[in-house]
């Protein structure tokens, strides 16, 4: 079956940066492409942007360029977003997800708490 | 960016009523519309997609519909493992964008 398996919390300093992960498992990686997610209580969900795994080809949210940088590792089927210059409104749960090419995402991860604090 | 304005943000519904929830799309999307439900601590999961399609595995007393630049998901009759958060998103133009949630409870 198909997961997405995102590392674990992030406690972090502003000024910082943070590389997060998201294996996938159970189909073939560079099948779908993979997004990054924000969410926060005040904010809701926020679109980071998207990665074509078997090209490496990204396109970002503006809001976030600059911010985030997407990469893979093709060879371990893992997507990783840097988080860089964190402030305390980078705090926030991201998500890995897969999407389709019909735009909607079918798989999740499992989200990662990123904190910013001194 | 495309904006969608989910409404209404929270609703209390009793056990086998039927529930509506919309989204209006600042332009047209076509049929480019998912929504997500979210239980607390999870992840959110698909519901549907492609504006009426529904995800595998999900109960039919979902449904999606659209009236021009308006979307709707419908419960027919809500279920108490129902209750979450239920989000819209737009899949016609990037950036992607989400509605800004509905939180479902039971009355």
């Amino acid at each position: 079956q198909v997961q997405l398996q995102q590392s674990g919390a992030e406690l972090v300093k502003p000024g910082t940066s943070v590389k997060l992960s998201c294996k996938a498992s159970g189909y073939t990686f560079t099948s779908n492409h993979m997004n990054w997610i924000k969410q926060t209580t005040g904010q809701g969900l926020e679109w980071i942007g998207i990665i074509n795994p078997g090209s490496g080809g990204t396109s970002y949210n503006v809001k976030f360029k600059g911010k985030a940088t997407l990469t893979v590792d093709k060879s371990s089927s893992t997507a990783f977003m840097q988080l860089s210059s964190l402030t305390p409104e980078d705090s926030a749960v991201y998500y890995c997800a897969r999407s389709r090419l019909s735009g909607d995402i079918d798989y999740w991860g499992q989200g990662v708490m990123v904190t910013v604090s001194s | 960016d495309i904006q969608m304005t989910q409404s209404p943000a929270s609703l209390s519904a009793s056990l086998e009523e039927i529930v509506t929830i919309t989204c209006q799309a600042s332009q047209n999307i076509g049929n480019w519309l998912a929504w997500y439900q979210q239980k607390p601590g999870k992840s959110p999961q698909l519901l549907i997609y492609g504006t009426t399609s529904l995800a595998d595995g999900v109960p039919s007393r979902f449904s999606g519909s659209r009236s021009g630049t308006q979307y709707s998901l419908k419960i027919s009759r809500l279920q108490v493992e129902d209750i979450g958060i239920y989000y819209c998103q737009q899949a016609s133009s990037t950036p992607w964008t989400f509605g800004g949630g509905t939180k479902l409870e039971l009355k």
